[in-house]
């Protein structure tokens, strides 16, 4: 079965520009999860979501950052404007169900110069 | 909340010996916890999980951990390591039950020298 998709897979912007994330989780998987991987930490959850509804935006900074599952299968993640320590890896994963077994994309490197 | 500590920034291991990076964790009521590998500009790959049941788990690639309620830990073993074994291991754990996000360990490195 195919995995999790994401792209772009590299991307470097200046700060205050905006940028945009896409991912397609694994068909028949109800939750999409991104995360942020900032270097030298574990993933840190940013946004949860079952089908298009979000279950946890905790710790999703909101003035800059939003995100979207419209129909319930692919999602898109968005910062504007950048700052400087939004450099890292966004990582989309995707489960069955909420609580499953998650499974991750390849992640997106973003530079912000 | 939840959390996770996996003390060992780097663990160093010759090939055909055996391996164990250390997670322990802390969780309100009884936990769901995870390992997961990541090799270089890859995402996370799922290694094995314990939900209950035996405290050995088996999991991908030789892998195996044995949970320890008394000790709150989870430590990731493998008889005999292999060079290809390299890579970031994340220890991950949440609540079974209720809702709450996963919470990942900051990571282990694990370098297996020929």
């Amino acid at each position: 079965e195919a995995g999790v998709a994401q792209s772009p897979r590299y991307k470097i912007i200046e700060k205050r520009q905006s940028v945009a994330f896409w991912c397609n989780p694994i068909s028949g998987h109800a939750t999409l999860y991104w995360y942020q991987q900032i270097l030298g930490q574990g993933p840190k959850l940013l946004i949860q979501f079952q089908n298009n509804g979000v279950v946890d935006d905790s710790q999703l900074p909101k003035d800059r950052f939003s995100a979207e599952r419209l129909k319930g299968v692919d999602s898109t993640l968005k910062i504007q404007p950048a700052k400087l320590e939004d450099s890292a890896v966004y990582l989309c994963a995707s489960s069955l169900e909420s609580q499953g077994t998650q499974y991750f994309g390849p992640g997106t490197r973003l530079l912000v110069l | 909340a939840q959390s996770v500590a996996q003390p060992e920034d780097q663990v160093n291991v010759a090939e055909g010996n055996p391996l164990t990076v250390k997670c322990t964790y802390s969780v309100s009521g009884n936990p769901y916890l995870f390992w997961y590998v990541q090799y270089p500009n890859r995402g996370l790959q799922f290694l094995l999980k314990y939900i209950t049941g035996d405290n050995l788990v088996k999991g991908s690639y030789g892998f195996e951990a044995e949970f320890n309620k008394s000790q709150t830990s989870f430590h990731l073993k493998k008889p005999s390591a292999l060079v290809s074994d390299s890579a970031l291991y994340f220890c991950a754990v949440t609540p079974l039950q209720g809702f709450q996000k996963l919470v990942f360990g900051t990571g282990t490195r694990l370098l297996v020298s020929p």
